[in-house]
């Protein structure tokens, strides 16, 4: 089965730049999604297709993919970041996959 | 607007059969683009994808709980159906439908019902 693996949390101040990072085997040959999930509310898509912004997602989100890692970045961070945030891919031998998630703490 | 909503009990027994509805509006589900996925997440835990079904009413289901979960959907009633037998106290968790819009296999899931908690407990 693939495994997607995150770091369970990431700090960072206001206005410095978060990076989340997803482990996964190849990754960069596979589409790469990442979901938002702020405390009792459903998860969000903010970032598609490794680097592409569904629209109202600020463009302080970005992501990247290569080699075995893929990252979501977020610039300029605020308050209302903090959340957790989940990677997802298709993979053939384990259907659709999610990371562990990562704890997002704005300082 | 497009949205999903999920239904169904809140409370099951152990060993009992879970039935959930989805029901989504603003889109058909016969539409070749889009496909409805059930994920779940325990309490304080990651989300697991459980199961697919595709526009042309092809089914997917993860491995680990393939022999206990059945998709269905009612295009005509815009609806969606997830079965889960032999529910276990582990079982317990919020459960989301969500859409996947464009290419169903790798296309990510655009759209989330708001989710539903079900508890497993005698």
């Amino acid at each position: 089965s693939y495994v997607l693996t995150q770091p369970p949390s990431v700090s960072v101040a206001p206005g410095k730049t978060a990076r989340i990072t997803c482990g996964g085997n190849n990754i960069g040959s596979k589409s790469v999604h990442w979901y938002q999930q702020k405390p009792g509310q459903a998860p969000v898509l903010v970032i598609y297709y490794d680097s592409d912004r569904p629209s109202g997602i600020p463009e302080r989100f970005s992501g990247s993919n290569s080699g075995n890692t893929a990252t979501l970045t977020i610039s300029r961070v605020e308050a209302g970041d903090e959340a957790d945030y989940y990677c997802q891919v298709w993979d053939s031998s384990s259907d659709w996959v999610f990371g562990g998630g990562t704890k997002l703490t704005v300082l | 607007q497009v949205t999903l909503k999920e239904s169904g009990p809140v409370l099951v027994k152990p060993t009992e059969t879970l039935t959930l509805t989805c029901t989504v509006s603003g889109f058909s589900l016969s539409n070749a683009r889009m496909g409805v996925s059930w994920i779940r997440q325990p309490p304080g835990k990651a989300l697991e994808w459980l199961a697919h079904i595709f526009s042309n009413d092809e089914k997917s289901y993860s491995t680990s709980l393939k022999s206990r979960l059945t998709i269905s959907k009612d295009t005509s009633k815009s609806q969606v159906v997830l079965t889960m037998t032999n529910m276990d106290p582990v079982d317990t968790a919020t459960y989301y439908c969500a859409r996947i819009y464009g290419d169903q296999v790798v296309g990510a899931f655009d759209i989330w019902g708001q989710g539903t908690m079900v508890t497993v407990s005698s």
